[in-house]
């Protein structure tokens, strides 16, 4: 069974903090990676994908990808208690269809 | 903008009814799926469908089928709810076999209780 896995949290930073969100996976082979974020109540929506290794950055978001520790992850700065939500990781696996799987994902708690 | 359209937000049933859920897509991907999530359990797929009348088994099948006439649409059919059915329904999509790019746009979801 192909896994990610996810600190379900919560995790809790001040306004004005970088928050850190790890998560792992099982297949080796995966190529492609993506994080959503989910307020309460609400459905999934993209923030970042990420398929080669190292950083890619987009506004106050950072994605960290280490296939051969086959860990990646989120970094937000200057964090906001907007940002307060559930954060899932996705991969998708090697070979197959367009599937990702996605992880429990992490909540996060902005402090004002 | 995408649009996934989930036919109902809330929805209540009785055990041993048939449930259908339908999920709209106005964006012509070809890849459609429909999960579940619960506290602590995550997304999980149930099914999903890379193009007209195909489908395939995600990972909890059981107890549910699907049906996919028409490219933009996707139905989840509960055959005989149970009250273990009882979840957040989410319906996505998502482009085809192009590169890499897998993002997946999701519906509204449809919060279903089977009493």
């Amino acid at each position: 069974q192909k896994e990610v896995e996810q600190n379900s949290g919560p995790l809790s930073v001040p306004e004005g903090a970088i928050a850190s969100l790890n998560c792992t996976y099982s297949d080796r082979g995966s190529q492609s990676f993506f994080w959503y974020r989910q307020y309460s109540g609400k459905s999934p929506e993209l923030i970042m994908s990420i398929y080669s290794n190292g950083d890619k950055e987009d506004g106050r978001f950072t994605a960290q990808l280490n296939k051969a520790s086959q860990y990646v992850s989120l970094l937000i700065r200057d964090s906001q208690p907007s940002d307060s939500a559930t954060y899932l990781c996705a991969v998708k696996f090697s070979g197959g269809y367009q599937k990702v799987t996605f992880g429990t994902g992490t909540k996060l708690q902005v402090i004002p | 903008d995408v649009k996934v359209t989930q036919s109902s937000r809330y929805l209540v049933k009785r055990t041993g009814e048939k449930v259908f859920l339908e999920c709209v897509q106005d964006m012509d991907h070809e890849n459609m799926f429909w999960y579940r999530q619960d506290p602590g359990l995550g997304l999980r797929l149930i099914y999903f469908s890379y193009d007209v009348k195909m489908k395939e088994k995600g990972d909890i099948p059981e107890g549910y089928s699907v049906s996919r006439e028409k490219k933009e649409r996707f139905s989840l059919i509960l055959e005989s709810a149970s009250t273990s059915q009882t979840s957040m329904y989410l319906c996505a999509s998502s482009l085809g076999f192009t590169g890499w790019n897998t993002e997946a746009f999701f519906g509204q979801g449809t919060r279903l209780t089977v009493v």
